[in-house]
């Protein structure tokens, strides 16, 4: 069974830019999230997603946002880039059904320079 | 989530056995303790988990004390290839009993395994 895929694996952007980052989890898994990993702030919870509905978002400004769609596949957008949103940005997915013990597996990542 | 502690390094000589310790003295009666692994720059790897007795997968054991206050990740024959940062988590119950599947990450705990 192939893993969570994220892609692009890398990204440059210019401060002001607009990003779009998509992650298709593991086929059968409906829940997904979303992390950011810097070296200052470490692993941090973005948002997470189970059946295209917004479950739970982390204290991150409303420049960062997703969706899920009807596949389970989910995409983050991040606008107006800062130089501080360089980091790697992880998906993980979990199947979310009755009686799974909730484990989540984690993507590659993508890593995003902002320049 | 309760709060977790771990100390931030520990070496092993490979082939021996790797303790790795966790506290979460205020882990709640429907709270799990969760394991994961960073190998350099890649996602997280899921290792095992557990409510309250003690379990061993094909990668780890783990034993939790019988207060639940805290956690010991045993990597019973070390290799080179287990140097990574281990993360121990507590987390609620999943999405599917009304909790969530997100992970809150601490700083870890860096396991050095030498030659």
């Amino acid at each position: 069974k192939a893993g969570v895929t994220q892609t692009p694996r890398y990204l440059i952007k210019t401060r002001g830019q607009q990003v779009t980052l998509s992650c298709s989890p593991i086929s059968g898994h409906r829940s997904v999230s979303w992390y950011q990993q810097t070296p200052g702030q470490g692993l941090q919870f973005l948002f997470e997603y189970f059946s295209e509905t917004q479950r739970n978002k982390g204290n991150f400004p409303g420049r960062f946002s997703g969706r899920q769609f009807s596949n389970s596949r989910s995409e983050m957008n991040v606008s107006t880039l800062e130089l501080g949103d360089s980091a790697l940005y992880l998906c993980a997915s979990s199947l979310g059904d009755r009686g799974s013990p909730g484990i989540q597996y984690f993507g590659a990542g993508t890593r995003l320079s902002v320049l | 989530d309760a709060k977790t502690t771990q100390p931030p390094s520990m070496d092993c000589a490979e082939g021996r056995a790797a303790n790795l310790p966790c506290n979460h003295s205020t882990i709640s009666g429907n709270e799990y303790v969760y394991w994961y692994r960073q190998i350099h720059s890649q996602g997280p790897q899921y290792i095992i988990h557990g409510l309250k007795n003690n379990e061993t997968n094909e990668m780890a054991s783990l034993i939790i004390t019988e207060d639940r206050k805290s956690s010991t990740l045993i990597l019973p024959h070390a290799t080179l290839r287990d140097t990574a940062v281990y993360y121990c988590i507590v987390r609620g119950p999943p999405l599917w009993r009304g909790g969530s599947e997100k992970l809150v990450f601490g700083k870890g705990m860096k396991l050095t395994v030498n030659p």
